[in-house]
């Protein structure tokens, strides 16, 4: 059983480009989570989706950014325009749903912007 | 709202050394609790976890108490490693909720 898969692993753009991030969560979980972590920071909630939903977006910023989870395929986290301030890594965890089950993570997506 | 905090870090210990690192919580209801750790660029791995009062999480050495009465959770081991250097986490979570609440993470350093 695959783990959650990200990609790219390193992401470069520059300023004003589109940055697409994607994750495959593990076989059987239907519930995905977007962390942002800042260089020295903590991990910062982004969105948490479902299936073809988005549960909670409370976290991510009002402009330029955009999550979803098709009912097939992966989950996409999508930055457009971005600006050096996005520069950060980004974190899908997958689960399987409630609050006694843990959260499997990804290993991440650094994305600089030049 | 609910959330956790963590001892400031960085923490640099001599191998086998006793680490504590000191992690409360905030919340209404009946939270689960975690700890996750991460090596240097790679995503988290849960460590150990705990989903009611008095319950002891323990893995690889490493083990927390949630104590509801002191609202903590805080990650002990006896004797760390060299291996053992990487940042953790403490988190919590909700029946009902949409997230996991991090902490700002814990960096440990162990020395030879």
């Amino acid at each position: 059983n695959a783990g959650v898969m990200q990609n790219p692993r390193h992401l470069v753009r520059r300023r004003g480009q589109e940055a697409r991030l994607r994750c495959s969560p593990m076989k059987g979980h239907s519930h995905v989570y977007w962390y942002r972590q800042l260089p020295e920071e903590g991990l910062k909630f982004m969105v948490y989706l479902q299936k073809e939903n988005i549960i909670d977006e409370s976290g991510m910023p009002k402009e330029r950014f955009s999550a979803e989870f098709p009912k097939e395929g992966p989950s996409i986290l999508r930055i457009q325009q971005v600006v050096r301030g996005d520069s950060a890594a980004y974190f899908c965890a997958s689960g399987i749903g409630g609050a006694f089950s843990e959260a499997f993570f990804g290993q991440g997506t650094r994305l600089t912007v030049v | 709202g609910d959330s956790v905090t963590q001892m400031e870090g960085p923490v640099t210990l001599s191998e086998e050394a006793f680490l504590t690192i000191n992690c409360t919580y905030t919340a209404t209801g009946y939270p689960s609790l975690f700890w996750y750790v991460q090596y240097p660029g790679e995503g988290l791995q849960l460590l150990l976890k705990a989903t009611k009062a008095d319950d002891k999480g323990s893995n690889k050495g490493f083990e927390a108490t949630y104590r509801k009465e002191t609202t903590s959770f805080h990650l002990e081991k006896g004797s760390v490693q060299v291996s053992d250097s990487a940042v953790y986490f403490c988190a919590l979570s909700k029946a009902g909720g949409n997230q996991f609440y991090f902490g700002t993470g814990t960096s440990l350093t162990v020395i030879p």
